[in-house]
Order: C-alpha cells, then sequence, then structure tokens
C-alpha cells in the first residue's frame, strides 16, 4: 500500500531536550516536505527535499532540521525544542510536477513543556 | 504574494443540507488549486483538483471550478451527510519550493443528523 508513516504519533518533551520525528516514503517520491499545523493559520511548510542530498528552507524553519540521505527517508529534527514548537507535524511527499497531489502521513502531535 | 483564504467556519449543516465552502487565492504564475480533506485524527487526504482555469475538479459528490477570473475555487456539495464531517483545506500548489503547498486556514464543517 503506498503510504507516508510518520513516527511517533503523539509525543511529550520538555525543553531543550533533542528529538527526532522520522517521516519514510515507498512511492520512490522525488519530492518531501514537512508542515506544521496551527489554529487558524493552516499548515505552514518547514523544510523541503527535492532530491537525496537537496534540501532547503521553507517558510517557517527556524529551529528544525532536516536530512535527506535516502530518498524515502525525511527525518525532523528539534535540535533544542521550545514551548513554540508545540503543534501538529505533518510529512508529505510527492512526485516531481506541480499538478500531481501531495500525499500525507498521519501526523505527529508534539507539546513541548 | 501567494496566498489562499478560506471561510471561517466552523459551519454547521443538517444532513441532506447544500454545502459551499469559499476559497479564493492570489498568486504569481498558473498553479495548480487542491482540496483537501483532514478527517479526526487523520493526516490531509487529497478530495480534487484542478490544474488549470475553468477546469472542474469532482470527487465524492464535491466540486470545486478553477475560476481565473475572480481567483476563486469554492468547494460545493450538493447534500451533505454526516460523514463529511471534518476539517477542509483550500490550497494552490507552486512550481518551486519542491512543489509547495500554501494552504488556507482550514474550514471544520460539521453536519448534524
Amino acid at each position: 500500500e503506498a503510504q507516508v508513516t510518520q513516527n511517533p504519533r503523539y509525543l511529550i518533551t520538555v525543553t531543550g531536550k533533542k528529538l527526532t520525528v522520522t517521516c519514510s516514503q515507498n512511492m520512490n517520491h522525488e519530492y518531501m516536505s514537512w508542515y506544521r499545523q496551527d489554529p487558524g493559520l493552516g499548515l505552514r511548510q518547514i523544510y523541503y527535499s527535492m532530491n537525496v542530498e537537496v534540501t532547503d528552507k521553507g517558510d517557517v524553519p527556524e529551529g528544525y532540521k532536516v536530512s535527506r540521505k535516502e530518498k524515502r527517508n525525511f527525518p525532523l529534527i528539534l535540535e533544542s525544542p521550545s514551548p513554540n514548537q508545540t503543534s501538529l507535524y505533518f510529512c508529505a511527499s510527492r512526485p516531481a510536477g506541480v499538478e500531481v497531489e501531495a500525499f500525507f502521513g498521519q501526523g505527529t502531535r508534539l507539546t513541548v513543556v | 504574494g501567494n496566498s489562499v483564504t478560506q471561510m471561517e467556519g466552523p459551519v454547521t449543516l443538517s444532513e441532506e443540507a447544500f454545502l459551499t465552502i469559499n476559497c479564493t487565492y492570489t498568486a504569481t504564475g498558473y498553479p495548480s488549486l487542491f482540496w483537501y480533506v483532514q478527517y479526526p485524527g487523520e493526516g490531509l487526504q487529497l478530495l480534487l483538483k484542478a490544474t488549470k482555469a475553468d477546469d472542474k475538479g469532482s470527487n465524492k459528490g464535491f466540486e470545486a471550478t478553477y475560476r481565473k477570473e475572480t481567483t476563486s475555487f469554492h468547494l460545493e456539495k450538493g447534500s451533505v451527510q454526516v460523514s463529511d464531517s471534518a476539517v477542509y483545506f483550500c490550497a494552490l500548489g507552486l512550481y518551486n519550493q519542491g512543489g509547495k503547498l500554501i494552504f488556507g486556514q482550514g474550514t471544520e464543517l460539521s453536519v448534524k443528523p
């Protein structure tokens, strides 16, 4: 089954404790992105990758890192989480080409206390 | 710049009522337009899309027409069901930033029996 898998689904952590949210897709897609969803703001792009070893900042990259060592995986790293990073996070993948839909993971609800 | 504006929710309707969720956009160039749906506790799923002016996207009884003259992509359904209760996101897709999606803030729909 074609899917984007994120882990964990839920995470509560403390300020400053490094964490990684994993994302994996099995569709051989070139493009992958991370979004955060906040009430009243919709989804905003954090980082994106257009292929292996090719990553770049989206609209709200501060406090986040990513890597793309393999085509299928695109982890999101919070080196020193802060409470303003409490949010719902989605990973998405899509083939190259703007007309094609993006496929989303189930989401990771992160709470930083 | 590029942006999407949706009507605010929540929207509460009775079963079999007519649904309209307004969406307008500003964009440079010729983006593709999408409606995504998010059911409780799940990720986003593509509902329908349109890739050029005057295209009509349709799926599961929902329709939306890409209107370049009014920069709109309103979502409609003739007769809603309880199972349509969800959050609906209008989005435009760009060629840059890894096929970035720009989302509206989302509209929560609640359908009562």
